[in-house]
């Protein structure tokens, strides 16, 4: 079975574009996370999302956005991008929502890099 | 709020010694505590959990973590180091709707 798949696996943008990231979540999976790994640190949460709906927020300003599709796809958006947003950000699907025990299982990532 | 600290941001060990990584979790509810190891640039891979009941936890890989409320910790331990063990290991805990990372332990292992 193919796990969590991520696209594009790396980029680089420039001061104030705008990107798009795209995850496709385990077949079955019906809940997607985002997350953002600075260089040296842990996953920060970035947005939840289960049967379409944004289930929750992290800390990020409204530059970072997200949506799910019909297929539990899920794409994130991040606007007028800062050169602090270079980093790995990673995709995680789960058959519910992170709740309690449920695991996550995380994709590849894709590296982003801001010049 | 939750929150996960990781002792050591670097740990070395000699190849078939014993490994330790430390987790203490603060939590205001019975935690869900998990551990994941990343390898360079690759996503994250779950080693074990902890929900309820055992508190000795048996992940995969050889790994284990013992779960002691009283000390509010979820420590890693492999009996003895092995090359391929070498990574960057992170603590989470879960215990609403969304997982806490801690910033991770670089494993360092000695031939």
């Amino acid at each position: 079975d193919a796990g969590v798949t991520q696209s594009p696996t790396h980029l680089i943008k420039t001061r104030g574009q705008h990107v798009t990231l795209r995850c496709s979540p385990i077949s079955g999976h019906k809940s997607v996370s985002w997350y953002q790994q600075v260089l040296g640190q842990g996953p920060q949460f970035i947005f939840q999302y289960y049967e379409k709906e944004e289930r929750g927020r992290g800390n990020f300003p409204d530059r970072f956005s997200a949506r799910q599709f019909p297929n539990y796809s899920s794409e994130l958006n991040v606007n007028a991008l800062l050169l602090g947003d270079s980093a790995l950000y990673l995709c995680a699907s789960s058959l519910f929502p992170a709740v309690g025990s449920y695991e996550q299982y995380f994709g590849p990532g894709t590296r982003l890099t801001v010049t | 709020a939750q929150s996960v600290t990781q002792l050591g941001s670097h740990v070395s060990v000699s190849e078939g010694a014993l490994v330790l990584l430390r987790c203490n979790y603060s939590s205001s509810v019975p935690p869900y505590l998990f551990w994941y190891v990343q390898y360079p640039n690759q996503g994250l891979q779950l080693l074990l959990k902890y929900t309820t009941g055992a508190t000795l936890v048996k992940g995969i890989n050889g790994f284990e973590a013992e779960f002691k409320k009283s000390e509010t910790s979820f420590h890693l331990t492999k009996p003895s180091a092995h090359m391929s063990d070498a990574a960057e290991y992170f603590c989470a805990v879960n215990t609403g709707n969304q997982f806490y990372f801690g910033t991770g332990t670089s494993l360092t292992v000695i031939p």
